[in-house]
């Protein structure tokens, strides 16, 4: 048990849906990170929010939106997504933006496009 | 352009024996390193990290070895066990600049008994 959660750890939806995936952590942590897996593509960071605040956004389409209510939750809002969007969508925390070598990772939500 | 790289996708290796998993990079800002182990259905949890500063950190059955000359870390699992069978990722990062981890694209270890 990492102490990240994510739900839903499976997704299939259209190319018109709109829909959310959400993460959870119980670990005090006061950073969090969306990554991006595609097949064969190594690991992709997207976002990284710091004390709730957006730190940093690697150029990320405005289809995918995140949202850090809390410290402890972390949406990711997706929307007109494009069949190229499937992948794993990895959710992680660490307890600083500085403490990336304890980065804790979430078990993933494998999204399909159709 | 890929900075870090791991050019084997997957390595077989005999359980008892020393399993080798290679990464190479380019961006000479990088000055720490991580391996990631991932099981399927989870995710990666760290396993060791080397700053530029040394060129061995070992912890258990778990040896990081780093080359800056050539850019090159490897890991070194020995001896291997069936449960070493995972995903392995290597990750850098340039503490000074944007402290972004930059993922290789994994190797897939797998133990034979």
């Amino acid at each position: 048990e990492t102490g990240v959660t994510q739900t839903p750890r499976h997704l299939v939806m259209g190319m018109t849906n709109k829909k959310s995936l959400k993460c959870e952590q119980h670990l005090g942590h006061n950073a969090m990170y969306w990554y991006k897996q595609s097949a064969k593509k190594p690991l992709e960071l997207m976002f990284v929010y710091n004390f709730k605040e957006q730190t940093e956004n690697n150029s990320v389409p405005s289809r995918f939106s995140p949202e850090c209510p809390n410290s402890s939750h972390l949406f990711l809002h997706l929307h007109t997504l494009q069949p190229e969007d499937s992948a794993l969508y990895l959710c992680a925390s660490s307890q600083d933006r500085r403490g990336l070598e304890t980065q804790y990772f979430g078990p993933g939500t494998r999204l399909l496009v159709l | 352009d890929q900075q870090v790289k791991q050019n084997s996708p997957s390595l077989s290796v005999q359980e008892g024996r020393i399993s080798i998993l290679n990464c190479d990079y380019t961006n000479s800002m990088f000055d720490y390193f991580l391996w990631y182990k991932k099981y399927p259905a989870e995710g990666p949890t760290f396993l060791i990290s080397i700053s530029s500063i040394k060129d061995k950190n070992e912890d258990g059955r778990f040896t990081v070895f780093l080359n800056k000359s050539a850019k090159h870390l490897s890991l070194h699992i020995v001896p291997s066990q069936p449960g070493d069978s995972a995903v392995y990722f290597c990750a850098a990062l340039a503490i000074q600049g944007a402290q972004k981890l930059v993922f290789g694209q994994g190797t897939r270890l797998t133990i034979n008994p």
